[in-house]
């Protein structure tokens, strides 16, 4: 049952360098989150989508990019990776349902940027 | 969504029954009760959920009071594994505008042996 995956797992950027963290999910959920998780914190909302084309900032969106292209898939882009950006990273997924809204997450992505 | 209170740290011992209280006075009707653990360096996991009515599944067992003010997770028989920081979020189960899990710090739990 593979759920939501996350790569990498672990990764250490410089300051100012690009990248993108991977999100898919394999259980045709239509929303889809992404968190961090500073050290001995609650986790916070970067963004989050309720279905394809629709993304829409969280509490702490500033540093960061989204899109949704297709339902399955989530990334989260880094443009200019600073210190501030150190974190472990979750992406979750969830469906809509009448009984409730059940998020399940991934593993998660340690980021460090130095 | 209404805001929650945990304490922030809890023990156990093993083998007993684990019961994590959480305040929910501003919860309006259409708001359900949310239950999750992290367990150290993992992906938050979802443990139970509910209304009103008191809920249970083979992880845990949730009482909600009637006022639906506060609730008390309850772990039957705490182990060692069940060590981790435990969520309680109240939320809407629908919404047009769309949907979000705000966690807040949450309750250590530690199970001792």
């Amino acid at each position: 049952n593979a759920g939501v995956t996350q790569t990498p797992k672990f990764r250490i950027l410089k300051i100012g360098q690009s990248m993108t963290l991977q999100c898919t999910q394999d259980m045709n959920h239509n929303y889809m989150y992404w968190y961090r998780q500073d050290p001995g914190m609650g986790l916070k909302l970067i963004y989050y989508s309720v279905g394809a084309g629709i993304t829409d900032k969280g509490e702490v969106p500033n540093g960061y990019n989204v899109s949704r292209s297709t339902t399955e898939d989530f990334p989260l882009r880094l443009e200019l990776a600073a210190p501030s950006q150190t974190s472990v990273y979750f992406c979750a997924s969830s469906f809509q349902a009448r009984s409730g809204n059940t998020i399940y997450f991934g593993e998660g992505s340690w980021l460090t940027v130095v | 969504d209404a805001k929650t209170t945990q304490p922030t740290s809890m023990d156990c011992a093993e083998g007993r029954a684990a019961n994590l209280p959480c305040n929910h006075s501003t919860i309006s009707g259409n708001e359900y009760v949310y239950w999750y653990r992290q367990i150290h360096s993992q992906g938050p996991q979802y443990i139970i959920h509910g209304l009103k009515n008191n809920e249970t599944n083979e992880m845990a067992s949730l009482i909600i009071t009637e006022d639906r003010k506060s609730s008390t997770l309850i772990l039957p028989h705490a182990t060692l594994r069940d060590t981790a920081v435990y969520y309680c979020i109240v939320r809407v189960a629908e919404e047009t505008s769309g949907s979000r899990l705000t966690f807040g710090e949450g309750t250590q739990l530690t199970v001792n042996p």
